[in-house]
């Protein structure tokens, strides 16, 4: 069974900090999902991490993924309050012949003026 | 339209009752998804469609739970005899192709609650 822990759970920090939410799996796979998700929202698609040491960047956000460690980090660079939101990461697993999402359990971000 | 839609948003129903929940995928789009979030929780996977081949069920919880979907188009997620555990936001998302190269795109969700 595939497992995806995400760590931490929650997180505090002010604006303008940096701060790195991690994400372990738990088998062999290439596909890595970020999504951020607002209160009330669905998900929002940020990155999708298709290979070992890929890098993706996008505004204050930067993830990478080293499947050699099962382990993908999602970096926030100089925090604002609008990156507070739930940050999902997700793994996909091609079991039975489709590509279903393990998700982690989310990271719930506040960022503080 | 634009984005994937679902109905109803929010659904409240008695233990016991049956429901039907719908997803409207993005057009063209030939994979879909279910899944289930639980208050403070991530998601998890109940049932993916592909095309018009046969549907992966490898999620779904109980027998209870079945879905349907004909073709490409719309595909509706049926919970008989709810039970209070069955109080979730249940998402569909659907992506092009199923490839997991291609992001899943979510619709906005149905509240389920169970009274």
């Amino acid at each position: 069974e595939l497992k995806v822990e995400q760590n931490p759970l929650f997180l505090s920090m002010q604006e303008g900090k940096n701060y790195t939410i991690y994400c372990n799996y738990s088998t062999t796979s290439d596909r890595l999902y970020w999504y951020r998700q607002d209160p009330g929202k669905s998900l929002e698609s940020l990155f999708v991490l298709l290979s070992n040491g890929a890098v993706k960047q996008e505004g204050r956000l930067m993830a990478s993924l080293d499947t050699k460690a099962r382990l993908s980090t999602l970096h926030i660079t100089a925090a604002v309050h609008d990156l507070s939101a739930t940050y999902f990461c997700a793994v996909a697993y091609s079991g039975a012949g489709s590509y279903q999402l393990t998700f982690g359990k989310g990271t719930k971000l506040s960022v503080i003026p | 339209g634009a984005g994937v839609s679902q109905s109803p948003s929010n659904k409240v129903t008695e233990k016991g009752k049956d429901v039907e929940l719908r997803c409207d995928p993005i057009s063209g789009h030939t994979a879909l998804y279910w899944y289930r979030q639980r208050l403070g929780q991530g998601l998890e996977f109940l049932i993916y469609f592909q095309g018009n081949s046969a549907p992966d069920k490898s999620g779904l919880p109980s027998d209870r739970f079945s879905a349907e979907r004909t073709g490409e188009s719309v595909s509706t997620l049926t919970i008989q005899r709810t039970q209070q555990e069955d109080s979730a936001v249940y998402l569909c998302a659907s992506s092009l192709k199923g490839q997991s190269n291609q992001p899943q795109h979510f619709g906005d969700g149905t509240r389920l609650s169970i009274l």
